[in-house]
């Protein structure tokens, strides 16, 4: 069975700048979150898609992050301007079972804001 | 308010010496609790998933078991490829998980 893939694995830009990240998920697997990884710190929570729906964007900064869940399959996470802050890994996770069971994680997307 | 919290932060072992790290909540409603090793540069890859107060799981060297307020993971005769950082994370409905900062394990040959 194929993991999660992610694309870019690394990104440098400058402040200001945009940048878009890809996943795609385990085949079947219906839920899928974007996290935000900060060095020395646990993945945070940015949004959460049941198929193409969002259940969960409440620590989603909207003014400069979106995200798409396209056709309930790939999933595109956006970052319009970017701020020095941002410098993190983004992962992308998908879950299949409708219960316990934990989450599939990709192996990110190391981004860095100079 | 943070709502796992993982100790130690960082642990230092040599081969065979076993230890234990652990991992704490405060939100009471707990559904399930989830431990993961993660290598650098790579995702987080699932371990286990612990349900209730008195359940235990194994995996080779590693076993995890779960009381009301917190959990352990006890790593027996560790090996240096056992060197990673292990999180912890809670969940109230199976659908939103909280993760702990981690406990960043380096065990010496």
């Amino acid at each position: 069975e194929a993991g999660v893939a992610q694309s870019p694995r690394y990104k440098i830009i400058e402040k200001r700048q945009s940048v878009a990240f890809w996943c795609n998920p385990i085949s079947g697997h219906a839920t899928l979150y974007w996290y935000q990884q900060i060095l020395g710190q646990g993945p945070k929570l940015l949004i959460q898609f049941q198929n193409n729906g969002v259940v969960d964007d409440s620590q989603l900064p909207k003014d400069r992050f979106s995200a798409e869940r396209l056709k309930g399959v790939d999933s595109t996470l956006k970052i319009q301007p970017a701020k020095l802050e941002d410098s993190a890994v983004y992962l992308c996770a998908t879950k299949g079972l409708a219960g316990g069971g934990g989450q599939f994680f990709g192996p990110g997307t190391r981004l860095t804001v100079l | 308010e943070d709502q796992v919290t993982q100790s130690p932060e960082a642990l230092r072992l040599q081969e065979g010496e076993s230890s234990s790290l652990n991992c704490s909540y405060t939100v009471s409603g707990l559904r399930g609790l989830f431990w993961y090793r993660q290598d650098p540069g790579k995702g987080p890859e699932f371990l286990f998933t612990l349900y209730s107060a008195g359940e235990e799981k194994e995996k080779e060297r590693l076993k995890a078991t779960l009381t009301k307020k917190e959990s352990f993971l006890h790593i027996t005769a560790p090996k240096p490829e056992d060197s990673a950082t292990y999180l912890c994370a809670v969940s109230y409905n199976f659908n939103k998980f909280y993760f702990g900062s981690g406990t960043k394990l380096n065990v010496k040959p």
